[in-house]
């Protein structure tokens, strides 16, 4: 079936500290791979996308590669703010379908 | 403003009593789903539609309806609930559908005791 795993939290880090969120998928077929974002108390905001394998999508400094040798669908960024404090869902689609991973919190702390 | 709303935004209801959740977008976007997000295992797609009167079941359509009469609304509609249905439910909308960016509501978290 289709599922995605993401590496489980809480994550805190220091400002200005490196973040790398890892995301492996199972899927059938040929998904599209997305990242969303949960800030606290709202609905949930497309962060990036990628639709094809070794498509790199980025928004707002973080960016992921989408590596369907190793299934993976990791996010990056270079510098974490303390805006960046939410929650962070890694989801594929495949068909008519969409399947997002359990989330992964991360706290900046400045 | 383009948005996605949903009501109520707090339920708190008894098991067997029906309800409904309503959605509705302003976006005059095709594709709606319903999610449900519950602590430790993320969202869970329950229901979605392509469009007008196209409605499918996603991964735990057990226990739900949905209708989809007109482009703009897409009801969840809860028969008899049960406190397993006790969760934060989303409503969102895309375009054409999934593989486009997906506009989520505020969320409605229910509770049924």
């Amino acid at each position: 079936g289709n599922s995605v795993t993401q590496m489980e939290g809480p994550v805190t880090l220091s400002e200005e500290a490196f973040l790398t969120i890892n995301c492996t998928y199972t899927a059938t077929g040929y998904p599209s791979l997305f990242w969303y974002v949960q800030y606290p108390g709202e609905g949930l905001q497309l962060l990036l996308k990628a639709t094809k394998a070794d498509d790199k999508g980025s928004n707002k400094g973080f960016e992921a590669t989408y590596r369907k040798e190793t299934t993976s669908f990791h996010l990056e960024k270079g510098s974490v703010q303390v805006s960046d404090s939410a929650v962070y869902f890694c989801a594929l689609n495949t068909g008519n379908q969409f399947y997002f991973g359990t989330g992964t919190s991360l706290t900046v702390i400045p | 403003e383009a948005q996605v709303t949903q009501n109520p935004r707090y339920l708190i209801t008894v098991t067997g009593k029906k309800l409904t959740v309503t959605c509705s977008q302003n976006m005059n976007h095709e594709y709606m789903s319903w999610y449900r997000q519950d602590p430790g295992l993320g969202l869970r797609q329950i229901y979605y539609s392509m469009n007008v009167e196209v409605t499918d079941k996603g991964d735990v359509p057990e226990g739900y309806k949905v209708s989809r009469k007109e482009k703009r609304n897409f009801p969840l509609i809860l028969e008899s609930p049960s406190p397993n249905q006790t969760s934060l439910y989303f409503c969102a909308s895309s375009e054409r559908g999934p593989q486009d960016e997906q506009y989520f509501g505020p969320g409605t978290r229910l509770t049924v005791t």
